[in-house]
């Protein structure tokens, strides 16, 4: 079975940085997701990593540590529109995404 | 139209009603899926196609079929709804059902089931 770990909700300031963990436990590894969810909208895609290290895109960032079961999305410089879910997703050995439950940041003034 | 797109938006359904739940991709995509999304439980795989023609059972399959006739088309039908079917659906298409590939998701639906 899949087990993909993430805190539920996280909250934080205005342009200050916050770290989102993923810990999994899944039947094989094909890569990992992050995809950030507004209330009402469909997920859209943020990051990809299938090797250990770090991903960084603009604001966001995205680290991988496949020996520890590990990941996490950095955002910086926090903005207002930020506030939304973030999903860890692990693609396994036949190409299916497991999802965790969301982590849910709220951005505050 | 651009993208993925799915119809209808919402839908009220009595139990024991059969609903279909369309899905449409002009993106040429491979691969196509559905997924329901319930508070607390995240996105869970209900059925996936590879490519036109074939499909399998993800995670939570039962009560729901699927059909995969063409590329552009992945219709999810409830056979006979039951409350616990509320939720919300997502459809989603890939170039293919391969690493690295992101997944790209249309704008849900919204049933419940009374």
């Amino acid at each position: 079975g899949q087990n993909i770990d993430q805190p539920t909700e996280m909250t934080a300031t205005e342009g200050a940085i916050v770290q989102i963990n993923c810990t999994y436990q899944t039947s094989g590894f094909n890569g990992l997701f992050w995809y950030q969810q507004h209330a009402g909208e469909a997920p859209t895609f943020l990051s990809y990593n299938v090797l250990d290290g770090l991903e960084e895109k603009g604001r966001f960032s995205s680290f991988l540590s496949r020996s520890k079961g590990y990941s996490y999305l950095l955002l910086k410089e926090l903005q207002m529109k930020d506030s939304a879910s973030y999903l860890c997703a692990v693609l396994d050995n036949d190409y299916k995404l497991s999802f965790g439950a969301g982590t849910t940041v709220t951005v505050r003034a | 139209i651009a993208g993925i797109t799915q119809a209808p938006t919402s839908q009220i359904l009595a139990a024991g009603r059969r609903m279909t739940l369309r899905c449409t991709q002009d993106m040429r995509h491979n691969a196509m899926y559905w997924y329901r999304q319930d508070l607390g439980l995240g996105l869970r795989l209900i059925h996936y196609s590879n490519t036109a023609g074939t499909t399998g059972k993800g995670e939570v399959p039962d009560g729901y079929s699927v059909s995969r006739a063409n590329t552009d088309d992945f219709p999810l039908t409830l056979a006979s709804a039951v409350p616990s079917q509320t939720s919300v659906y997502f459809c989603a298409s890939s170039e293919r059902a391969s690493g690295g590939n992101e997944q790209f998701f249309g704008p849900g639906t919204r049933l419940t089931v009374l």
